[in-house]
């Protein structure tokens, strides 16, 4: 356990519909960052959270959002949901921005 | 042409054998990560580097910030090692947000 939670471990879905990924950082964390591995295009960063603000964006789609709350979790909302968001979905946290990276262990989604 | 470039590719070796993994970047960087990924997904960070060298048990990783290059060492190579290996740099400039390499799929052989 790297101390990154990311639930659902899996999901799958129809176009169309939305879901919503979940990330609890490793205790201590601050900083939250969600990436994107697909097939045809690696890993992409999306966005990232310091302490509850939004501090980076990425290649991150507009039906794509995300925020981090109070307790530090994060939540990746996907919506409108298209074949081609089918991907690995990576949380990452660190304690500052700049320091050591902890991953989770990603939410495969498949679109169908 | 991409920020972070890794060679090779793919990496087939006999166990035992000393492996190399080169990095080379284009952009000033804060540090360097070297990452592991098994076929299960799951993205291990092997070392944060922002000079010279770093060891841990069978893994060194060195990097020379004049020439923008890094290289991960396995040695004594194992079946065990097999996995994506991924070359990653952040920067202030960017909020440290992770620049990746396509990464180096390594097979080591019984």
């Amino acid at each position: 356990d790297s101390g990154v939670t990311q639930t659902p471990k899996h999901l799958i879905t129809a176009t169309g519909q939305r879901v919503t990924l979940r990330c609890s950082p490793r205790s201590g964390d601050l900083s939250v960052y969600w990436y994107q591995q697909s097939l045809d295009q690696g890993l992409q960063f999306l966005i990232q959270y310091y302490n509850g603000e939004e501090r980076a964006k990425g290649n991150i789609l507009e039906r794509f959002s995300a925020q981090q709350f109070p307790d530090l979790h994060s939540e990746l909302n996907l919506s409108s949901l298209e074949l081609g968001d089918s991907a690995l979905y990576f949380c990452a946290s660190s304690p500052v921005a700049g320091a050591g990276y902890t991953f989770g262990s990603g939410t495969r989604l498949t679109v169908v | 042409k991409n920020e972070v470039e890794q060679s090779p590719q793919n990496l087939t070796a006999q166990e035992g054998e000393f492996i190399t993994i080169n990095c080379s970047y284009s952009v000033g960087i804060s540090a360097l990560h070297w990452l592991q990924q098994h076929p299960g997904g799951g993205i291990v960070s092997l070392f944060m580097l922002s000079s010279g060298k770093k060891k841990h048990g069978r893994l060194i990783a060195t990097i020379n910030i004049q020439e923008k290059h890094s290289s991960l060492h396995i040695t004594a190579s194992h079946p065990r090692d097999s996995a994506v290996y991924i070359c990653a740099v952040s920067s202030m400039d960017s909020n440290y947000q992770l620049i990746w390499g396509a990464g180096t799929k390594l097979i080591i052989k019984p």
